[in-house]
């Protein structure tokens, strides 16, 4: 069983959509890790939360400690956008904090 | 911006071979982990390192794979024996205290 889910797998959207990503995990953690993956390979961190929300720019992510789920919205989406969008969970069991991954959310934003 | 680097970028070698795959984390760094990343699959964790040590492994790191930190600047994954499904992208990563921040990756290929 996967420990962390994401949702969709793949997302299509129209420049200018407000998109959600969600991911649901299934382990106690320390932090939750919004992660974005471009075609040439290279991981980027969007967003650190172990609760509430956060906003930078267009995005804003979201946790639910109790609910063990966590959303990430883009605003007024544009085709720059446009990658793998990762999901990843730090153990909360006081381990190295290393990430477990999601499998990602392919988003395309079209012109 | 301090940046995490990764040589070589693309590494081609023959079943059966060692390979040195070299990171230089940001240099305050203290946590140090490698991922690799399977083709259309998700990021997985191999190991982290912590204080001149390992401090986690998955199943994955098996005898084949050993890291080091020989210098204080570089951190190295070493494959003894390459095999077929070694095959992935390898990420190095580094944080000081709570965000990792990842190297642009590896591409490994083993023929």
């Amino acid at each position: 069983k996967n420990e962390v889910e994401q949702s969709p797998q793949n997302l299509t959207a129209q420049e200018g959509e407000f998109i959600t990503i969600n991911c649901s995990y299934s382990v106690g953690i320390s932090a939750l890790h919004w992660l974005q993956q471009h075609p040439g390979g290279g991981i980027v961190s969007l967003f650190m939360l172990s609760s509430g929300k956060k906003k930078h720019g267009r995005l804003i992510a979201t946790i639910n400690i109790q609910e063990k789920h966590s959303s990430l919205h883009i605003t007024a989406s544009h085709p720059r956008d446009s990658a793998v969008y990762i999901c990843a969970v730090s153990p909360g069991y006081g381990g190295s904090e290393k990430l477990v991954f999601g499998k990602g959310t392919k988003l395309t934003v079209n012109p | 911006e301090p940046e995490v680097t990764q040589t070589p970028s693309h590494q081609v070698t023959q079943m059966g071979q060692e390979v040195i795959l070299r990171c230089v984390p940001i240099s305050n760094h203290l946590y140090f982990y490698w991922y690799r990343q399977i083709l259309g699959q998700k990021v997985e964790f191999l190991v982290s390192f912590y204080n001149n040590e390992i401090s986690e492994k998955s199943e994955i790191f098996d005898d084949q794979f050993s890291v080091e930190r020989p210098d204080g600047s570089n951190f190295t994954l070493k494959i003894r024996s390459t095999k077929l499904e070694d095959s992935a992208m390898y990420f190095c990563a580094s944080k000081l205290e709570y965000e990792q921040y990842f190297g642009p990756g590896t591409r490994l290929t083993v023929t």
